[in-house]
């Protein structure tokens, strides 16, 4: 069964203080992860996709990065607006087009 | 502007009044799907539809139903509510490859007394 597991739950910075979030991953072949960030109360907004290991892709102060089992999202000198919960998701291996989510890591930036 | 649109934003009911939230996209994608997300469950797909008369079930299709009628229409329908279904729903839609990236609607807030 597709298992996506994100840490921490939730994590909280001070404005500038660079960390990385975590999504690890247990698919029987892999087809790509998403990245997705949520602000409260709206829908999932796409950042990035990875489609094999090695592979990283960059948006602001965003960087994310993909193993054979996990995938990173690096903050750099993170801004308030950067609050939000990052989600991500891989594509059901059972096929249908379906993702897998992670529950998420709550991220908030403080001045 | 390339969007999924969903309707209502927010709805309270009661307990077995029926009742559709819609759902639209304007990007000509193929594949449409609806997810429900809950606290500490993540995002849970509802169903799913490939196509135009192509649906199927995702992970918790229970109490719900669906149709696809037109390529940039897809409704959710709750025949008879129930106070489990209270949730955040969203409907996404996203060309067929499973490369493409999913575009996720507003999100519908859904409370059932």
């Amino acid at each position: 069964e597709d298992q996506v597991t994100q840490s921490p739950e939730a994590l909280r910075l001070q404005e500038g203080e660079s960390s990385s979030l975590n999504c690890s991953y247990t698919v029987s072949g892999l087809r790509g992860l998403f990245w997705y960030r949520q602000d409260p109360g709206k829908g999932p907004e796409f950042l990035f996709t990875l489609y094999s290991a090695g592979e990283e892709k960059e948006k602001e102060r965003l960087k994310a990065t993909l193993t054979k089992k996990e995938s990173f999202l690096h903050i750099t000198a993170p801004k308030p607006e950067d609050s939000a919960t990052y989600l991500c998701a891989v594509p059901y291996t059972g096929g249908g087009n379906k993702l897998t989510f992670g529950t998420g890591t709550q991220l908030k930036v403080e001045l | 502007e390339a969007q999924v649109t969903q309707n209502p934003r927010y709805l309270i009911t009661v307990t077995g009044k029926k009742l559709t939230v819609t759902c639209s996209q304007n990007m000509n994608h193929e594949y449409m799907s609806w997810y429900r997300q809950d606290p500490g469950l993540g995002l849970r797909q509802i169903y799913y539809s490939m196509n135009v008369e192509v649906t199927d079930k995702g992970d918790v299709p229970e109490g719900y139903k669906v149709s696809r009628k037109e390529k940039r229409n897809f409704p959710l329908i709750l025949e008879s509510p129930s106070p489990n279904q209270t949730s955040l729903y969203f409907c996404a839609s996203k060309f067929q490859s499973s490369y493409n990236e999913q575009f996720f609607g507003p999100g519908t807030r859904l409370t059932v007394l």
